[in-house]
Parts: C-alpha cells; structure tokens; sequence
C-alpha cells in the first residue's frame, strides 16, 4: 500500500533560520509527488509537482528536491509569513488519480 | 487566478439528517474530487468523477454518500444520513488534466459538524 510519512511533526525557526522537511515515500511506481501549504482553516493550497528523481523546483523562499525514496522542502530564510502546514501527497501507478497524502508539517517561524 | 470555491463554509447537522456540500470547480477543469479532513488527521481521498462518472471511490464513500455535478458549474457531496463520525472538513478538488503529475487544486473546505 502507498505510504507516505513526514517529519518532523512540527518545527519552530527563529526569521532567518533555513531548515528542511522531509517526506519519505513508498509507492509503487512514482507518478507525482506534490508540496502543498495549508493555512489554519484553508484548504491545501498547491506549490510544486516532482515527477523525476533528480528534479528541483523553486518558488520565492522554497525549492523542492526528489529522490527515489523521499523529498525535501527546503526553506531558506524563512518569514513568519511562512508559518503554515506543509504538506506531501504522492500519486502512484496503483493510485488512478487520487493523491495520498501525509500527516503534514507544522512551521512556525517567530519574528 | 481561479479558484475552487465551495459553500458553505461552515454546516451543522442533526445526526441522521441529510446534507448537501456544494462545489464549483475551476471553469476549465474536467476532473473532480471530494476529500475529506478529521481534526488532526490526515487529507482521505473519498471520490473521484470524471465525464458524470464516478472514476474511483474509497472505502469511507459508502451507500450514504453520492455525488452529482447538476449543471455545467456545480459539484456536489451528498450524505444521506449523517453520523458523528462524519464530521470533519471537506475539501473540494479540481484538475484540468488525469493523473500523472498534474497537480490538484482544493477549496477552502466546508466545516461538518453533526450534532
């Protein structure tokens, strides 16, 4: 069965401190692996798609990185704007289209 | 930029009393999704729906929940009789592609509260 699992739970930064956050995987042929933010009450709101290992995406203070066993999300001098869940779901061959998501990230990051 | 939206935001519910969640994915978009969210728990795939089709349910999309996309811009969640055990967030999705790696844009959710 497709698994996904993150870590840590939660993660305190001072403004400034650059950190990552994991997401390992297990799936049966990788289709997709897609990083979300999810404000409190919000839905998840979509940030990268990873589809090869190898494969780097960046956004403003953010870039996801894939391999053939987890991803990462690294943040580089992050702002308390950045605080939010992060979450990873992954899509694999046995999946159709739906996407299976992990427990998720909670950042937060202090002035 | 487009969005999903969905209505209402927030529903309370008498156990055993039916409720509507309604939908209106991005304009452009062809495939749909409904999952749902317990307090601390995990994003559940409940549906996919494709072409006025059910594509793929999962196991928590029993005979108490359907869904129905009644004109060219609205999706719906139906749940026949509610119980306790239903109350959670439900995110809306939509995506303009199938699977691979396209990604799946969500709504803010409806709150469910069953009483």
């Amino acid at each position: 069965e497709d698994q996904v699992t993150q870590s840590p739970e939660a993660l305190r930064l001072q403004e400034g401190e650059s950190s990552s956050l994991n997401c390992s995987y297990t799936v049966s042929g990788l289709r997709g692996l897609f990083w979300y933010r999810q404000d409190p009450g919000k839905g998840p709101e979509f940030l990268f798609t990873l589809y090869s290992a190898g494969e780097e995406k960046e956004k403003e203070r953010l870039k996801a990185t894939l391999t053939k066993k987890e991803s990462f999300l690294h943040i580089t001098a992050p702002k308390p704007e950045d605080s939010a869940t992060y979450l990873c779901a992954v899509r694999g061959i046995g999946d159709t289209d739906k996407l299976i998501f992990g427990t998720g990230t909670r950042l937060q990051v202090f002035p | 930029e487009p969005e999903v939206t969905q209505t209402p935001s927030h529903q309370v519910t008498q156990m055993g009393q039916e409720v509507i969640l309604r939908c209106v994915p991005i304009s452009n978009h062809l495939y749909f999704y409904w999952y749902r969210q317990i307090l601390g728990q995990k994003v559940e795939f409940l549906v996919s729906f494709y072409n006025n089709e059910i594509s793929e349910k999962s196991e928590i999309f029993d005979d108490q929940f359907s869904v129905e996309r009644p004109d060219g811009s609205n999706f719906t969640l139906k749940i026949r009789s509610t119980k306790l055990e239903d109350s959670a967030m439900y995110f809306c999705a939509s995506s303009g592609q199938q699977g691979g790696n396209q990604p799946q844009h969500f709504g803010d959710g409806t709150r469910l509260s069953i009483l």
